[in-house]
Parts: C-alpha cells; sequence; structure tokens
C-alpha cells in the first residue's frame, strides 16, 4: 500500500517560473520529509528536507512546506532552471523503524526554455 | 566525492538464472538499503542493514530473493531463481545512524528474458 503518493506523473514549466511539485502521505507517524532528484541513468540525490516540527525549509531556490493537518507536502522551485528538469521523488520516514524512506513515484519536471 | 558503487551497471539474463548484484557502501556508513524502482511501484525498499546486521527485508520476495552483507565494503542482493517481473533498476544507498539523506548508487538495471 502507498503511503506516499505523488499524483502527478508529469510537470512542464517555463524557464524563469515556479515549479510546484506535490506530495500527499497516509501515515501521520512519519517525522521527516525529503525531496530527491534523479537524472536519467542516475541513482536519486538528495535535495531537501523537512522534520514534521517545522513548516516550512529553504535552501537556495529550493523551498520545502508541510502542512501536517492536510497530511501534505509541497516543493517550489524558483526560479525554475532547465537544469532542474528531473524526476523527483517525495519520501517520508519514521526514526523508530531505522531511518528508512518510503518513496512516492515520482514528478518528472520538465523545464523549458 | 565518496560515492556508492554498484555492479553491473547492466544486467541481461534469461529467466530462472540467478543473478547477484554487488554494492560498494561509502566508506564508514554502516547502513546500507537495497531499493527497486519500477514504473509502475516507483522505489520500493526491498531490504535494509545496520552494522551488517539485516534490520528488515520484509519488502522482498523471500522464496527468491536474498539480501547479505559479508563485510562492511560489501552487500549484495540475490535472485535465485530469476523471473521478468523482476526487471528493474535496483538501486543501493547507504548512510549514517540518524541520517535520512542518504547517498544512492546509480543502480542496477536487470532485465529479465
Amino acid at each position: 500500500d502507498q503511503q506516499v503518493k505523488q499524483n502527478s506523473p508529469s510537470l512542464s514549466v517555463q524557464e524563469g517560473r515556479i515549479s510546484i511539485l506535490n506530495c500527499d502521505y497516509t501515515n501521520s507517524m512519519f517525522d521527516y520529509f525529503l525531496w530527491y532528484k534523479k537524472y536519467p541513468a542516475e541513482g536519486p540525490t538528495f535535495l531537501i528536507s523537512i522534520s514534521s516540527i517545522k513548516d516550512k525549509n529553504e535552501d537556495g531556490r529550493f523551498t520545502v512546506f508541510l502542512n501536517k493537518s492536510a497530511k501534505h507536502l509541497s516543493l517550489h522551485i524558483v526560479p525554475s532552471q532547465p537544469g532542474d528538469s528531473a524526476v523527483y521523488f517525495c519520501a517520508a520516514g519514521l526514526g523508530n523503524s531505522g531511518y528508512a524512506l518510503n518513496f512516492g513515484k515520482g514528478t518528472s519536471l520538465l523545464v523549458t526554455p | 566525492d565518496a560515492r556508492v558503487t554498484q555492479t553491473p551497471r547492466h544486467k541481461v539474463t534469461e529467466m530462472g538464472q540467478e543473478v547477484t548484484m554487488r554494492c560498494q557502501p561509502i566508506l564508514g556508513h554502516n547502513t546500507v538499503f537495497w531499493y527497486r524502482q519500477t514504473m509502475m511501484q516507483g522505489l520500493e525498499l526491498l531490504a535494509y542493514f545496520r552494522n551488517r546486521a539485516p534490520l528488515d527485508d520484509s519488502g522482498m520476495p523471500k522464496d527468491r530473493f536474498s539480501a547479505e552483507m559479508p563485510d562492511a565494503t560489501l552487500a549484495t542482493l540475490k535472485i535465485q531463481p530469476s523471473e521478468p517481473r523482476d526487471s528493474a533498476v535496483y538501486f543501493c544507498a547507504s548512510g549514517l545512524p540518524r541520517d535520512y539523506g542518504y547517498t544512492f548508487g546509480s543502480g542496477t538495471r536487470l532485465t529479465v528474458v
């Protein structure tokens, strides 16, 4: 049963505009949330994270928002660049589960010039 | 840059054959994960180890899959016998205690014909 869901398989955004990637989860016990970025023929790379005690975390052009009551998180990329084109995976973890992550199926972002 | 090394990068095998995938975690990382990526399921956790001891392998089909860490520098994932439905990209990742942002290898793309 998928505990982390990314309902948009793909997203296309123009360069310079904002990209918003969404993620929903079902397990209210998750205490840590992350976004990973994946290019073709490479492994996922860690992008940004947020713990359940916060509602926002920012790192340069990337901001993750967490809405615990709605069990929803989102990744904002501003401004979007062509090099951001990749598959983005949302992930969630439980500290008492050995820090293993549950991943969504991913959203493919295409940033067009 | 420290990296997780997976071999082979690609493997094509016939149904019924044994397949062994290898992973060299980053030196000093004592937690090792095996994930499988398919179009239908996204990234699924198969098994993970801490200090070479298996913590959870509930994601693996037990009758045909096995995962081991013979030593701290090598993790293996074996499929015997392989089936076409095992075709996927298998990722290994390693990390430190209390670290969710672990590092993935580039994956082994397995095709079973």
